[in-house]
C-alpha cells in the first residue's frame, strides 16, 4: 500500500509570491490534515479535512487555506509569502469514520520544504 | 486535548531497552493515549496507542498507570535506527462514522540518542 505522498518536496518562492502544496493520502482514507513545523514553533496544525469538509483549523492567518478533492487529495495554499512562512510542512491522513478506534491514528508523509527568499 | 510533559533527551545503549516517560495528569476519561516519533528531516512516524490498558505491537510496548496520569513508551531493543524525537499525545479517538476530529498537538517532544 503506497503511503502518504507530497509534492513537491522542496520549493523556492520570493516573498509575495504564492505557493500550492499537493497532498495525496493512503488509499481510503478520508482525513487529511495539514501541519507546519518550524525550529521555533515546532510541529503546529494548520486544518484538517473530511469527505472535502473542513473540519477544524489551527490558529493561523487567512493567507494558509486549503481544499480537499472527491477522492480525498487535498490541496493547501498559502498567499502572499513572508519569510517567516518557511517551513516543513506535513500532510497526514486517517482512515477515519471506519467505526474502530484503533483506526485513528494518523499516517504522515515526508513533507514539503518551503523556503521564503 | 490534555497537556503533556517529557524529559528534553534521554540516552540509550544499543541493544538494551529505552523507557521514555510521559505525564498527563489532567487527561480526562475519553482520550487516549499517541505515541509518535521522528527521525531527523522526515514526517512523523506513529508508534502505538493505547486507553488504559497496556498495548504492545511489533514497534513497541505503552505502560499506562493505573490512574491514567502518566505512560511508559518501551522500546525493548533500541538500535541506532531508533535516535529520533518521540512525541506523546492525548487526545479523543473519535471513531463514529460522522468522521474524525483529527487535530494533533505535538508538545516538545522527547529526543532520544541511542548510542553504540
Amino acid at each position: 500500500k503506497a503511503g502518504v505522498t507530497q509534492t513537491p518536496r522542496y520549493l523556492i518562492k520570493t516573498r509575495g509570491q504564492q505557493v500550492t502544496l499537493s497532498c495525496s493520502p493512503i488509499s481510503g482514507h478520508r482525513s487529511v490534515s495539514w501541519y507546519q513545523q518550524t525550529p521555533g514553533q515546532g510541529l503546529q496544525f494548520l486544518f484538517e479535512y473530511f469527505s472535502e469538509t473542513q473540519r477544524n483549523k489551527g490558529n493561523f492567518p487567512g493567507r494558509f487555506s486549503g481544499r480537499q478533492f472527491s477522492n480525498s487529495r487535498s490541496e493547501m495554499n498559502v498567499s502572499t509569502l513572508e519569510l517567516g512562512d518557511s517551513a516543513l510542512y506535513l500532510c497526514a491522513s486517517s482512515p477515519a469514520g471506519t467505526g474502530s478506534v484503533r483506526n485513528t491514528e494518523a499516517f504522515f508523509g515526508q513533507g514539503t520544504r518551503l523556503t521564503v527568499v | 486535548d490534555a497537556k503533556t510533559t517529557q524529559p528534553t533527551s534521554m540516552d540509550c545503549a544499543e541493544g538494551r531497552a529505552a523507557n521514555l516517560p510521559c505525564n498527563h495528569s489532567t487527561i480526562s476519561g475519553n482520550e487516549y493515549v499517541y505515541w509518535y516519533r521522528q527521525i531527523h528531516s522526515q514526517g512523523p512516524q506513529y508508534i502505538i496507542h493505547g486507553l488504559k490498558n497496556n498495548e504492545t505491537n511489533e514497534m513497541a510496548s505503552l505502560i499506562i498507570t493505573e490512574d491514567r496520569k502518566s505512560s511508559t513508551l518501551i522500546l525493548p531493543h533500541a538500535t541506532l535506527r531508533d535516535t529520533a524525537v518521540y512525541y506523546c499525545i492525548v487526545r479523543v479517538a473519535h471513531q463514529n462514522s460522522g468522521g474524525s476530529n483529527y487535530k494533533l498537538t505535538f508538545g516538545k517532544g522527547t529526543l532520544l540518542t541511542v548510542n553504540p
